[in-house]
């Protein structure tokens, strides 16, 4: 069982380019969601999906754009990658009614020069 | 923004019982109050949830007073591998949102 897989773990971008990051989980969960933690902080939610189809902006969505074609993937697309977005991209699920119990990826460090 | 304040560092020494406390001053009635640890490098992991009195598991001890504005988070007898920052979150229907946490620092 994988759990949350995120794809690619490192990247590293210049000003302007585009990429998009991949969340892939295994459990059926129906929530997915997008937090990206710059160093020393916490976690800030950028955008989540409550099912497949549907999305929501979160705290920090701006720059950002996300999809949710498929219930066990969740996309995370950067159009023109900023310097500002450099971060650790980190992906998590969950099931409906059990919102408080997170099933996080490892993580996505990107670097924007 | 995050709906929970709690303390931004503590130390303590291997051995000691830390107690981490949380105020919880927006909490809505169905949410429930979860808490997080994340190590460098890693992404958060779910450690105990409760809803009122005392919840306790393998890891640690959830404390919640009748009026639910506040939790505690006791670690017993803490080791060097539970240095990692602890966050608190009031949980429901809605988002998660995660506020800056409690950097726990174990000393040897």
């Amino acid at each position: 069982n994988a759990g949350v897989t995120q794809t690619p773990k490192f990247r590293v971008l210049k000003t302007g380019q585009s990429m998009t990051l991949l969340c892939a989980q295994d459990m059926n969960h129906e929530y997915m969601y997008w937090y990206r933690q710059d160093p020393g902080m916490g976690l800030r939610l950028i955008h989540y999906s409550v099912g497949e189809g549907t999305t929501a902006k979160g705290e920090v969505p701006d720059g950002y754009n996300v999809s949710r074609l498929k219930k066990q993937n969740f996309l995370l697309g950067l159009e023109s990658a900023a310097p500002s977005q450099t971060s650790v991209y980190f992906c998590a699920s969950t099931n409906r009614g059990e919102a408080g119990e997170l099933f996080f990826g490892e993580g996505s460090r990107l670097t924007v020069l | 923004l995050a709906k929970t304040t709690q303390p931004i560092s503590m130390d303590s020494y291997e051995g000691q019982e830390v107690n981490i406390t949380c105020s919880h001053n927006n909490i809505a009635t169905n949410d429930y109050i979860t808490w997080y640890q994340q190590f460098p490098s890693q992404g958060p992991r779910f450690i105990i949830q409760g809803y009122k009195t005392k919840v306790t598991n393998e890891v640690a001890s959830l404390f919640i007073p009748a009026d639910r504005k506040s939790s505690t988070l006791s670690l017993p007898r803490v080791s060097l591998s539970d240095t990692a920052v602890y966050y608190c979150l009031d949980t429901g229907n809605t988002p998660l949102v995660f506020g800056k946490g409690t950097r726990l620092s174990v000393i040897a």
